[in-house]
């Protein structure tokens, strides 16, 4: 049974499209996040969300919209894409608490052309 | 603000060599301190945690120390594999929220050769 799991795992798109990565888990944990990996490994966090509340948004161009229909999904929407989205997107939850872990989605992998 | 940093990369190493990757953190309070392995083509997985001072955390023959005197969270293998193979990412977690932001060190990467 996969953990966190996202789709799709590749998704290559012209530039100025609009695409959507979907972010699911299983572990019954309460908070979700997105993370972006660029081309040198570097690894930053975008938004988190606490039982569907948003409570962590990193400074983030607003083209790009998190939604949380549940707290078992986090869904990350990115709308005109362009050259500098390319990258890869990684989802991540945990449960509630001061030293929990975080557990990684097996990342969605983005060119924009 | 926190940060990490990570001793730069790539580490080339043969079989069953020593492995430390060194890894410094700024951060207020008391934070949580990670490594996270990330093998090739795939996610980041867990490799060993400490939460408090002089915690030692340690999985598949890895270990790290949280070390508050020196803000240092070093990563230690005393004979690597080919398989070990992979970057190796330094993390930290605030203290004293529910739920916090997972701040990483560049990654350092790793190559095994036999």
């Amino acid at each position: 049974d996969t953990a966190v799991s996202q789709t799709p795992k590749y998704l290559v798109t012209q530039m100025g499209n609009d695409k959507s990565i979907k972010c699911e888990q299983n572990l019954g944990h309460d908070t979700m996040y997105w993370y972006k990996q660029d081309s040198k490994k570097f690894l930053k966090i975008m938004f988190s969300y606490n039982n569907k509340e948003l409570i962590i948004n990193e400074t983030v161009p607003n083209r790009f919209s998190p939604k949380s229909p549940d707290k078992a999904h986090l869904n990350l929407h990115i709308n005109s894409l362009e050259l500098g989205d390319s990258a890869v997107y990684f989802c991540a939850s945990s449960p509630s608490g001061v030293h929990e872990t975080q557990y990684f989605g097996p990342g969605t992998r983005l060119l924009v052309l | 603000g926190n940060s990490v940093t990570q001793m730069e990369g790539p580490v080339t190493l043969s079989e069953e060599a020593f492995l430390t990757i060194n890894c410094t953190y700024t951060a207020t309070g008391y934070p949580s301190l990670f490594w996270y392995v990330q093998y090739p083509g795939e996610g980041l997985q867990l490799l060993l945690k400490a939460t408090k001072a002089d915690d030692k955390g340690s999985n598949k023959g890895f270990e790290a120390t949280y070390r508050k005197e020196t803000t240092s969270f070093h990563l230690e293998k005393g004979s690597v594999q080919v398989s070990d193979s992979a970057v190796y990412f330094c993390a930290l977690r605030p203290g004293g929220t529910s739920y916090g932001k997972l701040t990483f060190g560049q990654g350092t990467i790793l190559t095994v050769h036999p």
